[in-house]
């Protein structure tokens, strides 16, 4: 089984510039999560969809980021414009409604996206 | 609000025993977890264990809680380099009507031959 798939997994932009991190979740998942992981910290995070709809986006930064999630399967992070202090990784996650197996809840986590603002 | 405590760095020889300790503070937490952080990669789930449960071992990892004093610890036996890594603990809670998982700051095993 695929896990939760991230691209692009390295990204450097300059600040003011607009900067898009995708995320395929692992099949048959219906949440979806991102997080934001700084340097020697944990991740937090920044929104969940269940489904298409986002649930919780009260950590996302709403003047400059922004994500989707149409169809209630990849989701699209946006920052526009990146500062430099969005420099961080980009976590994506997914877990299972616990029907179709799998722990409920359980978070599995995608590589990530290494974001360098210069 | 939430928080989850850990140690930031341990440092053992190969083939000891790891022993990381973790404090939460929901009491109404209904999961912990574990997760492994290797250098450049995304977070590894390891184990977990109900919060009904004192003790889950899986292979080489045995994970205690003692939820009287809300603390987690994962012991890693026969230590090998390949475990080095950070190790994040993290605890689920329902918050209102919506569960969200808390991440400790990680500790960073180092693995020495």
């Amino acid at each position: 089984e695929a896990g939760v798939v991230q691209s692009p997994r390295y990204k450097i932009i300059e600040k003011k510039q607009p900067v898009a991190f995708w995320c395929n979740p692992i099949s048959g998942h219906n949440t979806l999560y991102w997080y934001l992981q700084n340097l020697g910290q944990g991740p937090e995070l920044l929104i969940r969809y269940e489904n298409e709809e986002a649930v919780d986006d009260s950590q996302l930064p709403k003047d400059r980021f922004s994500a989707e999630r149409l169809k209630g399967v990849d989701s699209t992070l946006k920052i526009q414009p990146a500062e430099l202090g969005d420099s961080a990784v980009y976590l994506c996650a997914s877990s299972s409604p616990g029907l179709a197996g799998g722990l409920k809840d359980t978070q599995y986590f995608g590589p990530g996206t290494r974001l360098t603002v210069l | 609000g939430e928080d989850v405590e850990q140690s930031l760095f341990l440092s053992v020889r190969e083939g000891d025993s790891s022993v990381i300790n973790c404090t939460y503070t929901d009491s109404s937490s209904t999961y912990l977890y574990w997760y492994k952080q290797e250098p450049g990669a995304g977070l590894q789930l390891l184990t977990y264990i109900f919060s009904n449960m004192d003790m889950k071992q899986d292979q080489r990892l045995t994970v205690l809680l003692n939820k009287k004093d809300k603390h987690l610890s994962l012991r890693i036996a026969d230590t090998q380099t390949g475990d080095s890594a950070i190790y994040f603990c993290a605890e689920f809670y329902y918050g209102g009507s919506q569960g969200n998982l808390i991440f400790g700051k990680g500790t960073k095993l180092s693995v020495k031959p």
